[in-house]
C-alpha cells in the first residue's frame, strides 16, 4: 500500500499570506492525486486533480504542483473562508487508493 | 443538480446488521464509480472501497475487506454499504463519493461526494 505523508500536521497563517502544504507519496504515483479541502461538519469537497488541474468552481488562488512522489498545494493569498483541514489522495495504485492525514491549516 | 444524498444517522449496538445507502442523480450513474469512505471521529479519511454499478465489480482496501460489503442497484441509482455485525469501533461517519469510470486515470478522483452518513454503535 501507498504511505501518503502530509505536512505540517497543522500550518498557521494569517489572513492575506500564503500557505504552501506539503504531501509525499512512499512510491511514484505519477501525477495521479488529489487534493480536497474538509470544513467541520461538511464532506470533503475536491479542489485538486492530476496534481495540479483545479476542479470545477475553485478558485484561482489554490493551485497544485509536483509529481512522482513530492506534491504541494499553495493558497497564494488566504480567505476566512480557507481555514479548513486538506487531505491529499493517490489514485495512481489501483484499486488501493489512499488519502494522508491532513493538514489543518488554522488562522494565525 | 449532480448530487449524492445519504440515508440519515443511524444508531445501533455492537451485533446488529445495518445498510447505508447513497442515491445518485443528476448524471448517468452507470458511468461512474461509487467509493466509500470513513472518517472516524476526530481523524482523517479512510477508503474503504469502491463499486462500478454498470456491472457491479467491486474492490475493497485490505483494511476493510470481509469487514463490510459494498453493493448497488443500477435500477435506482442507488449504492450501498453494509455490516452484518457491527462493533463499537465502527462508529464514524461514512461519505460516499464518485469518480468517473475512464482509462484516464488523471481522472479518478472523486469529484462529488455526499453529505455523509454519522453511524454510532453504542451498547
Amino acid at each position: 500500500e501507498i504511505v501518503m505523508t502530509q505536512s505540517p500536521a497543522t500550518l498557521s497563517v494569517s489572513p492575506g499570506e500564503r500557505a504552501t502544504l506539503s504531501c509525499r507519496a512512499s512510491q511514484s504515483v505519477s501525477s495521479n492525486l488529489a487534493w480536497y479541502q474538509q470544513k467541520p461538519g461538511q464532506a470533503p469537497r475536491l479542489l485538486i486533480y492530476g496534481a495540479s488541474t483545479r476542479a470545477t468552481g475553485i478558485p484561482a488562488r489554490f493551485s497544485g504542483s509536483g509529481s512522482g512522489t513530492e506534491f504541494t498545494l499553495t493558497i497564494s493569498s488566504l480567505q476566512s473562508e480557507d481555514f479548513a483541514v486538506y487531505y491529499c489522495q493517490q489514485y495512481n495504485n489501483w484499486p488501493r487508493n489512499t488519502f494522508g492525514q491532513g493538514t489543518k491549516l488554522e488562522i494565525k | 443538480e449532480v448530487q449524492l444524498v445519504q440515508s440519515g444517522a443511524e444508531v445501533k449496538k455492537p451485533g446488529e446488521s445495518l445498510k447505508i445507502s447513497c442515491k445518485g442523480s443528476g448524471y448517468s450513474f452507470t458511468s461512474y464509480w461509487i467509493g466509500w469512505v470513513r472518517q472516524m471521529p476526530g481523524k482523517g479519511l479512510e477508503w474503504m472501497g469502491i463499486i462500478y454499478p454498470g456491472d457491479s465489480d467491486t474492490r475493497y482496501s485490505p483494511s476493510f475487506q470481509g469487514q463490510v460489503t459494498i453493493s448497488a442497484d443500477k435500477s435506482i441509482s442507488t449504492a450501498y454499504l453494509q455490516w452484518s455485525s457491527l462493533k463499537a469501533s465502527d462508529t464514524a461517519m461514512y461519505y460516499c463519493a464518485r469518480r468517473v469510470d475512464t482509462a484516464m486515470i488523471t481522472y479518478r478522483a472523486f469529484d462529488i461526494w455526499g453529505q455523509g452518513t454519522m453511524i454510532t454503535v453504542s451498547s
